[in-house]
């Protein structure tokens, strides 16, 4: 167990929804990262907030967004589903900015299913 | 600009053979390395990592990987493999010097035969 938390483990939906994914970082870490991993695209880096800020941006479309609330929590926004939106969702936490020897913690994703 | 390469998307290994994973790496500084394994409907974990200290890092589960500057590598062994070790292997890496982005590798899927 990392200590990463994420809700929902499974998702289901239909094309052109919006759906919300939650993440608590493990206690005391202040980088929350968002990833994607499809079987096409691998593991996608899509964005990262440090203590309520963003912080870096990958390869996020502009249908998704993402917030860190003051309790360190994230959510990732994920609207106008397509068909290829369906992948595996991770969040990782580490202590700081992202230095780069730090690990990443990750949670157990989210499986979101676009039908 | 920085990058891994992993050889080989799937590998499979008898039951106490030596498990070999390759990952080379690109980096324009010196780089630090990571190995992370997933487990079946899990999240990733962090095997080991390489941050400059010894060149040969020993991680979790018995794994080890060697950092080789020359050979631009950082390939992860196990000297004896086990049917828990079936999962998938990422190697990544991100560049030394404040923050840096980490970059996954396509990830290797180890299996293990009784």
């Amino acid at each position: 167990d990392s200590g990463v938390t994420q809700t929902p483990k499974h998702l289901i939906t239909a094309t052109g929804q919006r759906v919300t994914l939650r993440c608590s970082p493990r206690s005391g870490d202040l980088s929350v990262y968002w990833y994607q991993q499809s079987l096409d695209q691998g593991l996608q880096f899509l964005i990262q907030y440090y203590n309520g800020e963003e912080r870096a941006k990958g390869n996020i479309l502009e249908r998704f967004s993402a917030q860190q609330f003051p309790d360190l929590h994230s959510e990732l926004n994920l609207s106008s589903l397509e068909l290829g939106d369906s992948a595996l969702y991770f969040c990782a936490s580490s202590v700081a900015t992202g230095l780069a020897g730090e690990g990443r913690f990750f949670g157990p994703g989210t499986r979101l299913t676009v039908l | 600009a920085q990058s891994v390469t992993q050889l080989g998307s799937h590998v499979s290994v008898s039951e106490g053979a030596l498990v070999l994973l390759r990952c080379n790496y690109s980096s324009s500084v010196p780089p630090y390395l990571f190995w992370y394994v997933q487990y079946p409907n899990q999240g990733l974990q962090l095997l080991l990592k390489y941050t400059s200290a010894a060149t040969l890092v020993k991680g979790i589960n018995g794994f080890e990987a060697e950092f080789k500057k020359s050979e631009t590598s950082f390939h992860l062994t196990k000297p004896s493999a086990h049917m828990s070790d079936a999962a998938e292997y990422f190697c990544a890496v991100s560049s030394s010097g404040g923050y840096q982005k980490v970059t996954f590798g396509t990830g290797t899927k180890l299996q293990v035969i009784p």
